[in-house]
């Protein structure tokens, strides 16, 4: 079963506009992490935030986490159309395995 | 950097056939993962390896093999293809050394069972 929930399931927005896109779990983890996929393509690593942390940036990506809710956000400020794209959350749940639970993902429309 | 090298890209198969997705990566990692994604569904985890010899099972294994000889290659095995088994195939590896590593994905092989 899938262990994250993503939401929503598709955006739409403007170049220069903010994207927030959220992830949901059900069960406790080591780490979240959140991957990007172009078309066609592999997914590609973008931010790994530790079950301890509570926020993490890198660039125009900043990732939230909240143990409590079990709930992540990833917000793209700035965005452009070069981040159309499809964004995954994935939970470690127990660390060193490599098995990555990954959510449904959300598909993102940058426009120019 | 090669990384994560996955043959072929894409591939079609007649139901009943067998065949092998190759995947090498060249980052010594100890962890090599299988994954499968379908339409709406994410991926999912079909098979997983912490190092060379040792294999485990992930989410949805049925209907395929693995096998670990060597650390760099970790090959999947479809041992009699289904049409339910169409879908994009990820490799993918990550490093033993920090539980907080992130993991390394191939591009990839689309495979079709008609």
């Amino acid at each position: 079963s899938q262990q994250g929930e993503e939401d929503p399931q598709a955006l739409s927005i403007q170049e220069g506009e903010n994207a927030t896109m959220n992830c949901s779990y059900k069960t406790s983890i080591n780490n979240l992490q959140w991957y990007r996929q172009n078309s066609g393509r592999g997914l590609v690593h973008l931010i790994l935030i530790r079950s301890n942390e509570r926020e993490k940036h890198s660039g125009r990506l900043r990732v939230t986490l909240d143990t409590s809710k079990k709930s992540s956000s990833l917000l793209i400020t700035a965005s452009r159309a070069a981040d159309t794209a499809s964004y995954f959350c994935a939970t470690d749940r127990s660390g060193n395995t490599g098995k990555l639970i990954f959510g449904q993902g959300t598909t993102l429309q940058v426009k120019p | 950097n090669a990384g994560v090298t996955q043959t072929p890209k894409f591939q079609v198969l007649k139901t009943g056939q067998s065949m092998t997705l190759q995947c090498a990566q060249d980052m010594n990692h100890e962890y090599m993962s299988w994954y499968r994604q379908d339409p709406g569904m994410g991926l999912r985890l079909i098979h997983y390896s912490v190092g060379a010899g040792i294999t485990d099972q992930g989410e949805v294994p049925n209907g395929y093999n693995v096998s670990r000889s060597t650390t760099e290659d970790f090959p999947l095995r479809l041992l009699s293809a289904a049409p339910s088994q169409t879908s994009v195939y990820f490799c993918a590896s990550s490093s033993w050394a920090d539980s907080n590593q992130p993991q390394h994905f191939g591009d990839g092989t689309r495979l079709s069972i008609l």
